[in-house]
């Protein structure tokens, strides 16, 4: 099974201000790999996949980079909405596919 | 307009059995592969099981083979979960999920809003 780490835990942040979000696996997932948001009592909602490609809808703030272990989910200014949680997901070993255990962006 | 609506979840005796659906409009559904994603209270997200468009390919992960068996129902614009031989562990939130994109397997592009499988004495 391919592990995801995320890091931090919890990032606590200002309006405003650039959050950075870290994805660590196990073993290379080369590009397969997913982010998604999450808000208390929501869906997850799909951001970014094959690393770098930003899904329907989402906007230019949202970017994903990295491949092989090593990934980031970059929110150039956070908007008051973009308080969640954010998960990261890889396809790799499909089917066996893993999510990582989140991270919280909280309001500082 | 993507939209998935899942029904179906409540609560279960342990050992018990429920029967989880997902209705699918906006799209053509016989064309996508589709997944149950379950989430525990406060906790992460977990993969549980995939069906291929045709339903000729169906995965389910460890923690469920043997107890759950997904379907689909092209013709209604339906998924299934039959979930047999419940366990408290496997109380959670059930998410049903399309593929991103047809025949690309792995990313949820597309999420209901969820049911909740309560197991519990």
């Amino acid at each position: 099974e391919i592990v995801l780490t995320q890091s931090p835990a919890t990032l606590s942040l200002s309006p405003g201000e650039r959050a950075t979000l870290s994805c660590r696996a196990s073993q290379s997932v080369s590009s397969y790999l997913a982010w998604y948001q999450q808000k208390p009592g929501q869906a997850p909602r799909l951001l970014i996949y094959d690393a770098s490609n930003r899904a329907t809808g989402i906007p230019a703030r949202f970017s994903g980079s990295g491949s092989g272990t090593d990934f980031t989910l970059t929110i150039s200014s956070l908007e008051p909405e973009d308080f969640a949680v954010y998960y990261c997901q890889q396809r790799s070993n499909w089917p066996r596919i893993t999510f990582g255990p989140g991270t919280k962006v909280d309001i500082k | 307009e993507v939209q998935l609506v899942e029904s179906g979840g409540g609560l279960v005796q342990p050992g018990g059995s429920l029967r989880l659906s997902c209705a699918a409009s906006g799209f053509t559904f016989s064309s996508y592969s589709m997944n149950w994603v379950r989430q525990a209270p406060g906790k992460g997200l977990e993969w549980v099981s995939y069906i291929s468009s045709s339903s000729s390919t169906i995965y389910y992960a460890d923690s469920v083979k043997g107890r759950f068996t997904i379907s689909r129902d092209n013709a209604k614009n339906s998924l299934y979960l039959q979930m047999n031989s419940l366990r408290d562990e496997d109380t959670a939130v059930y998410y049903c999920a399309r593929d991103l994109r047809i025949a690309v397997a792995g990313t949820g592009g597309y999420w209901g809003q969820g049911t909740l499988v309560t197991v519990s004495s």
